[in-house]
């Protein structure tokens, strides 16, 4: 129940393609859905982030999709570019106040053609 | 700002020796969690502090993983003995706020990571 699957485990766009990344919870009780980018040789940064109050939010070329019935959200990169090749991760958390405990994805690797 | 510091960046150590990592959180952050990256398990949570208290370790692996937090500005994760298994990376991050609020003081930023290969 404490798990996030993420799918695809890795997927290969070209450069202006729209780059599609599925999350799929359990716990109803997660109330805070972060995506994490993570470059080779760094730490995961934040990257966007959705509360399940809203369906969709979205920041620049990327968007969280939230569908609060189906316990998914999704990541869409639009115009992706060779820049956006990294490994990306969802996460979820909250606790009612139980502070910090994100239950992270797998990952996807990204590669963004030239 | 400087970010959160960890050290060594790369640990290369002997199975049964005693390894040590550290971490300096943003300076004004209360909250600290280390983490574990493996490609078979991906991104797990050890430990966390809210202003230097541990809250949880039920994610440690067992009693051969410890970590402290003497102050507001270092921890350390403690592996001994080691063994090849723990090889990994190693993450910490911080966050300002202990209380959830699931808003952007509880964002979690992390450190570059320490690679520890355990032979």
């Amino acid at each position: 129940q404490q798990q996030v699957k993420q799918s695809p485990q890795s997927l290969i766009v070209q450069k202006g393609g729209i780059s599609i990344i599925n999350c799929a919870y359990e716990n109803t009780a997660f109330d805070y859905f972060p995506w994490y980018q993570q470059f080779p040789g760094k730490g995961p940064a934040l990257l966007i982030a959705i509360r399940p109050d809203v369906s969709e939010k979205k920041e620049g070329r990327f968007t969280i999709s939230f569908n609060k019935s189906a316990k998914q959200f999704s990541l869409h990169i639009m115009d992706s570019q060779p820049g956006d090749s990294a490994t990306y991760f969802c996460a979820a958390s909250g606790y009612g106040g139980s502070q910090g405990n994100l239950i992270f994805g797998k990952g996807t690797k990204l590669s963004v053609k030239p | 700002d400087a970010g959160v510091i960890q050290s060594p960046r790369h640990e290369v150590t002997e199975m049964g020796q005693e390894v040590t990592l550290r971490c300096k959180p943003i300076s004004g952050h209360n909250s600290l969690f280390w983490y574990r990256q493996t490609m078979m398990r991906g991104l797990e949570l050890l430990i966390y502090f809210n202003n230097n208290v541990p809250i949880d370790d039920s994610g440690m692996p067992e009693d051969r993983f410890s970590a402290k937090m003497p102050n507001a500005s270092f921890s350390t994760l403690k592996i001994q003995p080691s063994e090849p298994r723990d090889s990994a990376v190693y993450f910490c991050a911080s966050s300002l706020s202990p209380e959830w609020t699931g808003l952007a003081d509880n964002e979690q930023f992390f450190g570059p990571g320490t690679r520890l290969t355990v032979l």
